[in-house]
């Protein structure tokens, strides 16, 4: 069973607030990935890292910015909230191995008004 | 060009009835990793299953099944007298060997409504 956490699971914040999503895993995977997902269910991978002071983008642009300083710990940020980054925000995290298997957090739900 | 694909986007049954939820990728690569996720109201991911393109036995886990068909390219999954817990989200991916990259190519997933 994976231990992956997440905080808050629920976030409503006005227009142009800086906020920090929290993802800690207790396994001491390398690899950990935010996903957001779609009110209609597609998940888009937004950034990954493979280790400590490693962070890449993902698929899909976005305005987040990601920092891995601890191998447990991999929080995002947003500068300024904006109503476009309502969203599912979940965390993920794997170990170094081929088939990129990946252990889900229980999401963040971030609602800008 | 879309990895995975979900056609289903919505199904409904009954509790009690058998449903298939299909799952069809496409990949260049002659070693791949498949996986379906269980997505419940709750939000998070559950992990159900993983194959890899070399093993096309296919598995059955209490209600759940899964039939694996590289002629087809298939991935479909099967759960046996369907459950209101069974609602969820589905979602299958695909994890590529060859590309070094480190994603996983989800489908669209497939919302699954069981009726008590």
């Amino acid at each position: 069973e994976a231990d992956i956490y997440q905080t808050p699971r629920y976030l409503v914040i006005g227009t142009g607030k800086k906020i920090t999503l929290e993802c800690s895993q207790t396994m001491g995977h390398d690899k950990m990935y935010w996903y957001q997902q779609d009110p209609g269910m597609e998940l888009h991978l937004i950034h990954y890292s493979y280790g400590v002071n490693s962070t890449e983008k993902g698929d899909l642009s976005s305005e987040s910015t990601v920092s891995r300083i601890r191998t447990e710990h991999f929080p995002l940020t947003l500068e300024s909230a904006r109503p476009s980054h309502t969203s599912q925000y979940l965390c993920a995290s794997g170990r170094d191995r081929v088939d990129n298997e990946q252990f889900f957090g229980p999401g963040t739900r971030l609602t800008v008004l | 060009a879309q990895k995975v694909t979900q056609a289903q986007t919505e199904i409904s049954v009954v509790e009690k009835e058998d449903v298939t939820l299909d799952c069809v990728y496409e990949t260049r690569d002659t070693t791949y990793y498949l996986f379906w996720y269980k997505q419940p109201p709750s939000g998070e991911l559950v992990f159900l299953i993983r194959r890899n393109s070399f093993d096309e036995q296919n598995e059955i886990s209490g209600r759940y099944s899964w039939n694996f068909q590289k002629s087809t390219s298939s991935f479909n999954f099967t759960i046996t007298a369907s459950q209101v817990v069974d609602s969820a989200v589905y979602f299958c991916a695909l994890s590529e060997r060859g590309t070094g990259a480190n994603n996983l190519f989800f489908g669209t997933g497939t919302r699954l409504t069981v009726i008590p």
